[in-house]
């Protein structure tokens, strides 16, 4: 079956600090491939999507690119605040989207002033 | 305002109790999920609704059953509460492939 791997449990950073989670999957077709992040006592929101390699899914400064060759879709942003503290989601939807998401466990994101 | 609800936003339940969790959306979305979120394991999913009664298993459906009678509305309901199944319970709907809207949460405890 599908499965999204991310690397990292938790992350520590400080304001301005370069932020990479590692994301890697694994899926029969060619899956459309997201990053969700969630905020304390809230539920998943969409950050962005890519469908195709070689494209580039971007929002609020945080970028990632569809790596079919590596299957994989790492989430980077070159300088976190504060206010980018979360649990970042890696997700997948293999063809039919009403099967539902294939998420990884998360990467919880702590970033102090 | 694209938006779904879930209510109650927290509830505690003994084992052996009946348990009626009720999300709604206003997007006239035909798909609807029920997910579960525990540490370590990320978020499960438990029940597909495609439209009113036409519902399907996801991949941890056991101990669940849901009911969907109207489009905006997607019940998940466990009868006879286990302790296991203590977790944080997320409804999400989405008309496409490109996103899925979840709502608030809703955490329950199983004492």
């Amino acid at each position: 079956g599908d499965s999204v791997t991310q690397t990292e449990g938790q992350v520590a950073l400080s304001e301005e600090d370069f932020l990479t989670i590692h994301c890697n999957y694994s899926a029969s077709g060619y899956p459309t491939l997201f990053w969700y992040v969630q905020y304390p006592g809230e539920g998943p929101q969409l950050l962005f999507r890519a469908s195709r390699d070689k494209e580039k899914g971007s929002s609020r400064g945080f970028e990632a690119t569809y790596d079919k060759g590596t299957t994989s879709f790492h989430l980077r942003k070159a300088s976190v605040q504060e206010s980018d503290s979360a649990v970042y989601y890696c997700a997948l939807s293999d063809r039919n989207y009403a099967q539902g998401l294939t998420f990884g466990l998360g990467t919880r994101v702590s970033v102090f002033p | 305002d694209m938006k779904v609800t879930q209510m109650p936003r927290y509830l505690i339940k003994r084992m052996g109790e009946n348990v009626l969790l009720e999300c709604g959306q206003d997007m006239s979305h035909e798909t609807m999920y029920w997910y579960r979120q525990d540490p370590g394991l990320g978020l499960q999913l438990i029940y597909i609704s495609y439209d009113v009664d036409s519902n399907s298993e996801g991949d941890i459906p056991k101990g669940y059953r849901v009911s969907r009678k109207k489009r905006e509305h997607f019940s998940l309901i466990l009868d006879s509460a286990k302790t296991n199944q203590t977790s944080v319970y997320f409804c999400a709907s989405s008309l496409s492939q490109y996103e899925q809207y979840f709502g608030p949460g809703t955490r329950l405890t199983v004492l």
